[in-house]
């Protein structure tokens, strides 16, 4: 059974559009949610993060949605760049044993 | 300077021979995590541990060991590796919290 759920699968937008990538999760003992973005042929890195005290993080263009009632968040990435493209993915962790992800949203951005 | 070390970069192996993945990591973190990638699964945990001399199983850990000789180093076991087990392994670093992990560049092998 899948902790964390992402989607969709994959996501094009042209450049300057709003990409909108979805994630779930099941464990409520969850309380760090962090996203990665790993390009092709890389490894992947740390994009931005939240913890469950706040519903919104933002860091530049990219910014978290988090509805804990709901166990849902959003990763929202505005005036999208062909530069953002990449598998982002949601993970969730519940302390130090390693984090579980999801199976990522491959976004492309179109120029 | 690459933090996380890995290699060998690229391995085949025949199916029944023992495979070792070697990371070192130069954060000075305590946890280190083994993951593999794989087309339609995303990253999945194998093994981890909190510091030397000490391992964890992870999601995953069927068919794959783990050792942790010292702070620096986290190797991953294959002893009798199978076609099952070709795929990307990353190894990651973290610290106590585990809330940032640093991964290193990967290993893609090949078991024929």
């Amino acid at each position: 059974q899948q902790q964390v759920r992402q989607s969709p699968q994959s996501l094009t937008v042209w450049e300057g559009e709003t990409a909108i990538l979805n994630c779930s999760y099941e464990d409520s003992t969850f309380d760090y949610f962090p996203w990665y973005w790993q390009f092709p042929r890389e490894s992947p890195a740390l994009l931005i993060a939240i913890r469950p005290v706040s519903n919104k993080k933002e860091d530049g263009r990219f910014t978290i949605f988090f509805n804990k009632r709901e166990k849902k968040l959003s990763l929202h990435i505005t005036d999208s760049q062909p530069g953002d493209s990449a598998t982002y993915f949601c993970a969730a962790s519940n302390y130090a044993q390693g984090l579980t992800f999801g199976l990522g949203t491959r976004v492309s951005v179109f120029p | 300077e690459a933090a996380v070390t890995q290699s060998p970069r690229n391995k085949v192996a025949v199916t029944g021979g023992k495979v070792t993945l070697s990371c070192n990591q130069t954060n000075n973190h305590n946890n280190m995590y083994w993951y593999r990638q794989d087309t339609g699964h995303g990253l999945r945990l194998i093994h981890y541990s909190y510091g030397a001399g000490s391992t964890e199983k992870g999601d995953i850990p069927d068919g794959y060991k783990a050792s942790r000789p010292s702070q620096e180093n986290f190797s991953l076991i294959l002893e009798l590796a199978t076609p099952s087990q070709t795929s990307v392994y990353f190894c990651a670093s973290g610290d106590d919290r585990g809330t940032t992990l640093y991964f290193g560049a990967g290993t893609r092998l090949s078991v024929l």
